[in-house]
C-alpha cells in the first residue's frame, strides 16, 4: 500500500522567510496530493492540492510542486507570517484506492 | 467547518468502559471517515464508509467498530476502552474521492 514520508518534523523560520516541507510517496499510481493545515486546537483544513497531471500550483503565498519521477511533492510558503504557524500534513491518494494516506506532519513555527 | 459536527468534544472514561463517538454532517457527502491523531504519527484511518451499506476497515481498526446509521451519521465505538486509545479523534466527509472536510475533533482520555 501507499506510504507517505514527510520532512522535516519541525521547522522554525524567521518571519518573512520562506518555508519548504517535502513529502515522498511510494505508490507511483497515486494521483492526488492535498496539503492540510492544522492550527493549535483546530481541525485540519485543506490549503492547497495538486493532481498528477500538473507540475505546480500556486495560491497567493502558497505553492505546491510535484515531481512524479522522483515521487515527491513539496509545499512552499513564501513571506511567512506568524499566522502560518501550525502543523502541516501532506497526503497522497492512489489511483485505484479511495483513501488518503497522510504524512506524520510538520510543526512550522514562524518567529517574529 | 460547521457542516461536520462531532459529539462529545471531550470525554474522559475508564478502562473497560464502552464509549461511542458520533459524527453528523449536513454537506450531503456520501463518504465518511474516522481518523485518530497522535503526536508525531499524523492522521491514521480507523474506518471509512462510502455509503450506508458500505463499511471498510482502515489501517488501525482493531479495538474499534463503526455504524453508519444514515448518510449523514457515522458513529465510532470503543467496545472496551484501554489507555492507549487516548487520542484526538476526527471524523471527515467527502463527496466521492475529492477533498475531505474534517469535524472539530473529540479528545478522548482513557484512564
Amino acid at each position: 500500500g501507499e506510504n507517505v514520508e514527510q520532512h522535516p518534523s519541525t521547522l522554525s523560520v524567521q518571519e518573512g522567510d520562506s518555508a519548504v516541507i517535502k513529502c515522498t510517496y511510494s505508490d507511483s499510481a497515486s494521483n492526488y496530493f492535498p496539503w492540510y493545515k492544522q492550527e493549535l486546537g483546530k481541525r485540519p483544513q485543506l490549503i492547497i492540492d495538486i493532481r498528477s497531471n500538473v507540475g505546480e500550483k500556486k495560491d497567493q503565498r502558497i505553492a505546491v510542486t510535484l515531481n512524479k519521477t522522483a515521487k515527491h511533492f513539496s509545499l512552499h510558503i513564501t513571506e511567512t507570517q506568524p499566522e502560518d504557524s501550525a502543523v502541516y500534513f501532506c497526503a497522497a491518494r492512489p489511483l485505484w484506492g479511495n483513501k488518503l494516506v497522510f504524512g506524520a506532519g510538520t510543526i512550522l513555527r514562524v518567529k517574529s | 467547518d460547521a457542516d461536520v459536527t462531532q459529539t462529545p468534544r471531550n470525554r474522559i472514561t475508564k478502562t473497560g468502559k464502552r464509549i461511542m463517538l458520533e459524527c453528523s454532517q449536513t454537506k450531503g457527502h456520501d463518504r465518511m471517515y474516522w481518523y485518530r491523531q497522535d503526536p508525531g504519527l499524523g492522521l491514521r484511518l480507523i474506518y471509512y464508509s462510502f455509503d450506508v451499506k458500505d463499511i471498510n476497515k482502515g489501517e488501525i481498526s482493531d479495538g474499534y467498530s463503526v455504524s453508519r446509521q444514515a448518510q449523514a451519521k457515522f458513529s465510532l465505538s470503543l467496545e472496551s476502552a484501554i489507555p492507549n486509545q487516548t487520542a484526538l479523534y476526527f471524523c471527515a466527509t467527502s463527496a466521492g474521492a475529492d477533498t475531505q472536510y474534517f469535524g472539530p475533533g473529540t479528545r478522548l482520555t482513557v484512564l
